[in-house]
């Protein structure tokens, strides 16, 4: 058990639209899930941790208007980059914790390859 | 700013070779670390969660030693594999919120 998908697995979009990622957690109640992003030859970077059913908290430098996460339910967390530009071009992977873990593993999607032109 | 380093950057070996590399972290405020097995266009596969000093945790051919006193961990692989070819991730925590601080990773290819 413990697979969480992610959708779309790429996206190319143009500078100025809004992008959705899915992040389902496929067989198991998730009751946090996490956001990450990673830059060329970068490690993966917290960007914001989300809750279901309350707000999320963002990492120190990312914009909560721009990157808006929603957690509607213990199995689906979405992220939106809204009016994307080139520089939001990256790698986004989400995470996932059981609901009843007492060991904090992470379960992580396979990530998207975002690319705004 | 809490950093974490791992080291060697990549590492090539041949079969059969055992290998091992490093994750250092903040020796202080800790509470977990972790290690991560992640192949291309997969996801990264949770190995561990090591919490006590002195922990040792073996999964097959793969184990991990924690040192929290001096703020390093080892990952060791014996006998080497091509299937064992991925990046392998080390994340830190100093709490319980699930706030994970990754290393760069280790590029291990494993050549038959």
């Amino acid at each position: 058990g413990a697979v969480v998908s992610q959708h779309p697995s790429w996206v190319i979009c143009k500078s100025g639209t809004s992008v959705k990622i899915e992040c389902r957690s496929l067989d198991f109640q998730a009751t946090t899930m996490f956001w990450y992003r990673q830059f060329p030859k970068q490690s993966l970077m917290l960007m914001a941790t989300s809750n279901e059913g309350s707000k999320a908290t963002y990492e120190q430098g990312v914009e909560k208007d721009k990157f808006l996460i929603n957690h509607a339910s213990l199995t689906l967390s979405t992220l939106t980059v809204t009016s994307a530009h080139p520089e939001d071009s990256s790698f986004y992977i989400c995470s996932a914790q059981k609901r009843e873990s007492y060991t904090d593993t992470q379960y992580f999607g396979p990530g998207t390859r975002l690319t705004v032109l | 700013i809490l950093n974490v380093e791992q080291s060697p950057q990549s590492l090539h070996v041949q079969e059969g070779d055992s290998t091992n590399f490093t994750c250092s972290f903040p020796s202080s405020n800790f509470y977990a670390l972790h290690w991560y097995r992640w192949e291309t266009a997969k996801s990264p596969e949770a190995l561990f969660v090591m919490t006590l000093n002195g922990d040792e945790k073996k999964k097959g051919r793969i184990s991990a030693t924690l040192n929290t006193k001096e703020g390093y961990s080892y990952l060791y692989i014996k006998g080497s594999q091509p299937e064992d070819s991925a990046t392998y991730l080390c994340a830190f925590s100093s709490s319980n919120t699930g706030k994970l601080i990754f290393g760069q990773g280790t590029t291990l290819q494993v050549k038959p």
